[in-house]
């Protein structure tokens, strides 16, 4: 398959270590935000997602962060592994965006790129 | 696998000519979502069907429509195609509309026009 994106943000780590990765959102009224994992020839995978009811949440291996005063969010992995390599979007959603949370805006990606 | 079927998988096609794209969402969900994945646009939503019903509509060009049948299946149509109109499509489904729903993707349709 094809990946898709050019001159995306890359981020080299090694296997082991701990990576973060960095989403400037758009709109102060989004209110719930997703973390997309997409490899080379798939479709987005679910990683996690958190509202902005909420400033951290954890799942497994990943965290995600967020900073609403200034529209920050973040995706923490913790010992990065060769299999976490792929492009990673956050995306920004509000039942105010045509009456659908679907309508989610989706940042450009972070390629995340681990060495063994 | 996210339980999201799309077909065809890769489809070539010369300008001017229509496709068609078709998607099976997860068992269970009702509401089905469209996005276009570009080199230049990135991922942009398209459109939106709950239960057979449009609800939300993107950056949608007017060549382009959809529709969610009785047995929650969504097709998108894309006619008079054009160069631009190559990307891949994704189709996403989750178990209703709503804060907090999560959205599944499928593997996409990879579109070429020449």
């Amino acid at each position: 398959g094809e990946s898709v994106g050019l001159h995306l943000p890359t981020l080299s780590v090694q296997e082991g270590d701990n990576s973060i990765i960095n989403c400037a959102y758009s709109n102060s009224a989004s209110d719930y935000f997703i973390w997309y994992k997409q490899e080379s020839g798939k479709g987005p995978q679910f990683i996690i997602d958190i509202r902005s009811n909420m400033d951290k949440r954890q799942g497994q291996r990943v965290t995600v962060l967020l900073n609403k005063t200034v529209k920050h969010l973040s995706l923490q992995i913790a010992a990065t592994q060769p299999g976490d390599s792929a492009v990673y979007f956050c995306a920004e959603g509000s039942m105010n965006y045509g009456g659908s949370q679907g309508n989610l805006i989706f940042g450009k990606g972070t390629k995340l790129s681990v060495k063994p | 696998d996210s339980g999201v079927t799309q077909t065809p998988k890769h489809l070539i096609t010369a300008t001017g000519q229509r496709v068609t794209l078709r998607c099976s969402p997860r068992s269970g969900d009702l509401s089905v979502y469209w996005y276009q994945q570009s080199l230049d646009q990135g991922l942009q939503f398209l459109i939106q069907y709950y239960n057979g019903e449009e609800r939300a509509k993107g950056n949608i060009l007017e060549r382009f429509s959809a529709q969610q049948f009785p047995d929650l299946h969504s097709e998108l149509n894309l006619s008079s195609l054009e160069l631009g109109d190559s990307a891949l499509y994704f189709c996403a489904s989750s178990v209703v509309e709503g804060a907090g729903n999560t959205i599944y993707f499928g593997e996409g349709s990879w579109l070429t026009v020449v």
